[in-house]
């Protein structure tokens, strides 16, 4: 069965700062990886997906992920963080056997002015 | 193009009270699910529509959950009687037929439980 682990509920960093969620999986087959970012009494929003294409990613809001096989990873980072980028952050794997989504328990990013 | 719709975004009822959700995906989407979210968690499946099929609803409490798609389109998502634990954001999501690896979520509709 697939799951993600993340690493680190709360994550605060200085506005300008690099941003690097960390999000571990587990599958025996290569999976889709995606990672979602929820604001405050919303819903969750796409902000980039691995579909086993190129294993360098790049999402909205200057997001981007790296697939890494050997480390069974899927890290998001941004170069500079902006006070908007303050929600909760989401990685999700899918199922190999249809349409089946399974969440990891969430990082809240906190960005420091 | 309008996205996921679902209403009431808040209720606040008594325990052993009914309460329904409603959710319109976007249209032409035939996947439609369900995920319960509990504070500080990530979401987690309930049931997953597939047109009016419920194809997946193994972690669906049948004892005091329900829902249906009648019509393949819209769904409802009801508790009875709610107890105290169902406290927690319940979320509908939808994808379409080409591009099933996509969820758009709506806003979700926080239910309390007095």
């Amino acid at each position: 069965a697939q799951s993600v682990t993340q690493l680190g509920s709360h994550v605060s960093v200085s506005e300008g700062a690099l941003v690097l969620l960390r999000c571990n999986y587990s599958s025996s087959v290569p999976p889709y990886l995606f990672w979602y970012v929820q604001y405050p009494n919303q819903g969750l929003q796409l902000l980039l997906k691995y579909t086993s294409a190129a294993t360098l990613v790049k999402g909205i809001n200057g997001f981007e992920a790296e697939f890494k096989k050997s480390e069974t990873s899927f890290h998001l980072t941004k170069p500079s963080a902006h006070m908007s980028d303050a929600a909760e952050y989401f990685c999700a794997v899918r199922s190999n056997t249809g349409n089946q989504f399974y969440f990891g328990t969430g990082t809240s990013l906190t960005v420091i002015p | 193009e309008a996205g996921v719709v679902q209403s009431p975004r808040y209720k606040i009822i008594e325990k052993k009270q009914p309460v329904a959700f409603w959710c319109n995906p976007i249209s032409g989407h035939n996947t439609l699910y369900w995920y319960l979210q509990n504070l500080g968690q990530g979401p987690e499946l309930l049931i997953r529509y597939e047109n009016e099929e419920a194809v997946d609803d193994s972690q669906l409490p049948k004892d005091r959950f329900s829902a249906e798609r009648l019509k393949g389109v819209d769904s409802t998502l009801k508790i009875q009687p709610a107890e105290l634990g169902d406290s927690a954001v319940y979320l509908c999501a939808s994808s379409a037929f080409e591009e099933t690896d996509t969820q758009y979520f709506g806003p979700g509709t926080r239910l309390t439980v007095l």
